[in-house]
């Protein structure tokens, strides 16, 4: 199976922030690479598909980049809507994997 | 609008059996995989199964191969997860998504194993 490892596992920031969360997988996943967020209480959002392709909606300050087995998530300028948990999930093989999540809380 | 609704979920004794149900509108329903995904209470997002779209190619995480069946219906534009011989780590919210990059999300159904 292939791990998906995030890091930090948690972060602080203030609103206009720039933040940037990384997620490496076990072994080259072809940049099948999709990113979600989730509020409290609330079921993820899908935000990015195919390593750095915005899902429809989803503002730009989103994007997303990588190669191989290294990918990053930025938000460009962090808002209060952006205050969640992220994952990272790989589909490059079954099973899916999804990484362990990235809080992102009010500094 | 894309629609997803969970249903069928609730508490069951270590052993037992459950069904929960995804209603789907506002796509082409028969064109789409169809996944269920997992979160147990406080932890994150774990992948529990795919079917293609005719049905005919399903894949499962290796927590629940041998124990639990996805379906679905094209007719009716419903997936369906049988759960059998449940166990109390299987307790979590039940998600249903379109696609392998989870597209669109329902709300949930919560499933409880406990004695």
């Amino acid at each position: 199976d292939i791990q998906m490892t995030q890091s930090p596992p948690s972060l602080s920031a203030s609103v206009g922030d720039r933040v940037t969360i990384t997620c490496r997988a076990s072994q080259d996943i072809n940049n099948y690479l999709a990113w979600f967020q989730q509020q409290p209480g609330k079921a993820p959002k899908a935000l990015i598909y195919a390593t750095s392709s915005l899902q429809s909606g989803v503002p730009s300050r989103f994007s997303g980049s990588g190669s191989g087995t290294d990918f990053t998530l930025t938000i460009s300028s962090l808002q209060p809507e952006d205050f969640a948990t992220y994952y990272c999930q790989q589909y490059n093989d079954y099973p899916l994997t999804f990484g362990g999540g990235t809080k992102v809380e009010i500094k | 609008e894309v629609q997803l609704v969970e249903s069928g979920g609730g508490l069951v004794q270590p052993g037992g059996s459950l069904r929960v149900s995804c209603a789907a509108s506002g796509f082409t329903f028969s064109s789409h995989y169809l996944s269920w995904v997992r979160q147990a209470p406080g932890k994150g997002l774990e992948w529990v199964a795919i079917i293609n779209q005719d049905g005919s190619e399903k894949f499962y995480a290796d927590s629940v191969k041998g124990r639990f069946t996805i379906s679905r219906d094209n007719a009716r534009t419903s997936l369906y997860l049988q759960m059998n011989s449940l166990r109390v780590e299987d307790t979590a919210a039940y998600f249903c998504t379109i696609d392998v990059i989870g597209r669109h999300w329902g709300q949930g159904t919560q499933v409880t194993v406990s004695s």
